[in-house]
């Protein structure tokens, strides 16, 4: 089945700075890739996806590459708030997505 | 509000007892989703339900069964709870039988197994 590394598992950055989480995955069939972002005791919420006939995907601060040759691919958030401290999970997806174990997002004002 | 309910909120039992969690999709959503989450181990897929029938299943132990019913809502079975069976309980809905479009969480369950 599909596995999903995702890194780092925790990020701390200063606000206004930018952050990056990586995730491979190993099933080349995969062609759907979201991410989620939830809130302490919060539901995981979509935040951003993208699709295997796509690099590149951008959402005001966010964007999402991928990279199917080397089966990898990042969430950029860009000029980093508070609010944006969360756990981010990737996950990748033939038919049921496989998620990655999550990056704790923690932006310091 | 995502749509997608979840009851109880919390549920705090025994070692060895058994629990039913529920969950109602989302309006027109036909596939349910169980998910998981505990500290280590991040979002474990469970089952899937598609208009009342099973679909996909995931790392679900024996000791857990779930069911659809006619009216699309879900229940998640748990029998001879373990402490290590305390966890989130996360349900989603789809439109779809799969391809993981449109997932939508609910708030999830805590279980807590003292």
């Amino acid at each position: 089945g599909e596995n999903v590394e995702q890194h780092p598992s925790t990020l701390s950055v200063q606000e206004g700075d930018s952050a990056v989480i990586k995730c491979t995955y190993s099933d080349s069939a995969s062609n759907y890739f979201p991410w989620y972002k939830q809130e302490l005791g919060k539901r995981p919420q979509l935040i951003i996806d993208i699709r295997s006939n796509v690099g590149e995907k951008k959402d005001q601060r966010i964007a999402v590459t991928l990279n199917k040759t080397a089966k990898h691919f990042s969430l950029h958030i860009t000029e980093t708030q508070p609010e944006d401290s969360a756990v981010y999970f990737c996950a990748a997806s033939i038919n049921i997505p496989t998620f990655g174990r999550g990056t704790s997002l923690i932006v310091h004002p | 509000d995502s749509g997608v309910t979840q009851t109880p909120k919390h549920l705090i039992t025994a070692t060895g007892q058994r629990v039913t969690l529920r969950c109602s999709p989302r309006s027109g959503d036909l596939s349910v989703y169980w998910y998981q989450q505990s500290l280590d181990q991040g979002l474990q897929f469970l089952i899937q339900y598609y208009n009342g029938e099973e679909r996909a299943k995931g790392n679900i132990l024996e000791r857990f069964s779930a069911q659809q019913f006619p009216d699309l809502h879900s229940e998640l079975n748990l029998s001879s709870l373990e402490l290590g069976d305390s966890a989130l309980y996360f349900c989603a809905s789809s439109p779809w039988e799969g391809g993981g479009l449109g997932y939508t969480f609910g708030s999830g369950t805590r279980l807590t197994v003292v």
